[in-house]
């Protein structure tokens, strides 16, 4: 089936500094959403992005949907340790959401 | 929180046995999908009910069923339980306007973690 593919699969940070995660997909996306899991808990919605070349910030999070809408990346600027989990891009396609392999976050105080 | 509340919320199953997995979707949401997630991978579409109907199906097979009741709260069938079926379970609920889910956000339950045995 048509998969997003996500990477990287694990990232390790030091407290303060920045994280990039990157989705891509081989055909067009009609919209891409991301979201946040923590360990142990469920998917949290963070945002969906619909137009070509849409940036979307939400405090210190950075989304942004490529051009072509075949890619999209999630960059958090000065990590903390409650941005710890794993974070999932997800493309919306009529009935249904899929979700790539997500990138695991672990930040070190 | 979301207000989508599923039950149980841990479960442990013998293979070949049956289950029964409960959502309750947030007030107003008529549209409910399923999800399985295996550990350390991403959530897998199952199916997706709108208004009791089945509006979707992934690529699972038959003995996974679900239903939707006139109050939007839905069931997860599971026969013939495999060890492969293990996972945390997901339901999530959707304000949508139209049929599609993949056009506006999911609202997810805490989910329902099953082990079978």
């Amino acid at each position: 089936g048509q998969q997003v593919m996500q990477i990287p699969q694990y990232q390790h940070v030091q407290e303060g500094e920045d994280f990039t995660t990157y989705c891509n997909s081989s055909t067009t996306l009609s919209n891409i959403q991301w979201y946040k899991q923590r360990p142990g808990g469920h998917p949290v919605f963070l945002i969906q992005l619909v137009k070509s070349g849409e940036v979307k910030k939400q405090k210190r999070l950075t989304f942004q949907f490529g051009e072509a809408k075949k890619n999209s990346s999630l960059h958090i600027t000065a990590t903390q340790t409650t941005d710890v989990g794993t974070y999932f891009c997800a493309k919306g396609s009529n009935y249904k959401l899929t979700f790539g392999k997500g990138t695991l976050l672990t930040v070190n105080p | 929180e979301t207000g989508v509340t599923q039950s149980p919320t841990h479960l442990i199953k013998t293979r070949g046995q049956q289950v029964t997995l409960r959502c309750s979707s947030q007030s107003g949401h008529n549209t409910v999908s399923w999800y399985q997630q295996a550990l350390g991978q991403g959530p897998q579409f199952i199916f997706q009910y709108y208004r009791e109907e089945e509006n979707g199906r992934g690529n699972f097979p038959p003995r996974f069923s679900g239903l939707q009741f006139p109050n939007y709260s839905s069931e997860l069938n599971v026969n013939a339980l495999e060890l492969d079926d293990s996972a945390l379970y997901l339901c999530a609920s959707s304000p949508s306007l139209s049929r599609s889910v993949g056009d506006t956000e999911a609202f997810f339950g805490q989910g329902t973690r099953l082990t079978v045995v």
